[in-house]
């Protein structure tokens, strides 16, 4: 899994509340992403950063913040959570060139 | 696992069967292209990759194949076994780099018969 740990692997919340995802890497790689995951619409771009407090927006960012502190963490943040956020999310990092590595993926479940 | 396998294209071979997988890409300006195989429960795994400057690569039991004219790429895999069996998903990037993320294609689920 190249380095990559992603928490909470599952998670179910309430609407309105707010949650943090965290991806952390053990390979210092230089880039990080976050992608959601939905039938239908394969894996869509978040948020990325290419390096510490370094970031941008991806596809979908709406509702979502990110934060990198550290080379090795990525955080996601759904500020108030919705049902339409419901979903899975991978966490993945690469270097320059492109190749890109997963983490496990976290399921999060809106109520 | 997931269900990420809902409503997706369906390709069933035969164990052994040589196996061909499909992606049409939309941006002419990408640069960089992946294939990835994703497990259910898991996340997507790296296979393979090529360049633009490149219309073949091949790995062990995979090939891809990128033909820019018509934006279209294909991985083939030979001898499919069981493990082979997953949801495909190709990728590409306009960067040439690790910079702006990937975009994905809607993946290709494998089933592999016995």
């Amino acid at each position: 899994d190249a380095g990559i740990t992603q928490s909470p692997r599952h998670k179910v919340t309430e609407t309105g509340t707010p949650v943090t995802l965290r991806c952390h890497q053990t390979e210092n790689h230089r880039y990080m992403y976050w992608y959601r995951q939905d039938p239908g619409h394969g894996l869509r771009l978040i948020h990325y950063s290419y390096g510490v407090k370094d970031t941008d927006k991806g596809e979908v960012s709406d509702g979502y913040s990110v934060s990198r502190s550290k080379t090795e963490d990525f955080l996601l943040t759904l500020e108030s959570a919705t049902s339409s956020q419901t979903s899975v999310y991978f966490c993945a990092i690469s270097e320059l060139s492109g190749k890109a590595f997963f983490g496990q993926g976290t399921r999060l479940t809106v109520v | 696992g997931e269900s990420v396998g809902l409503h997706l294209p369906t390709l069933s071979v035969q164990e052994g069967d040589n196996s061909i997988i499909n992606c049409a890409y939309s941006n002419s300006a990408s640069d960089y292209f992946i294939w990835y195989k994703q497990e259910s429960g898991k996340g997507p795994q790296f296979i393979i990759d090529i360049r633009s400057n490149m219309d073949k690569r091949q790995g062990q039991r995979v090939t891809v194949l990128l033909n820019k004219t018509v934006k279209h790429l294909s991985l083939q895999i030979a001898a499919t076994q069981p493990g082979d069996s997953a949801v495909y998903f190709c990728a590409e990037t306009l960067s040439g780099g690790g910079a702006d993320g990937l975009t994905f294609g809607k993946g290709t689920h494998l089933i592999i018969q016995p």
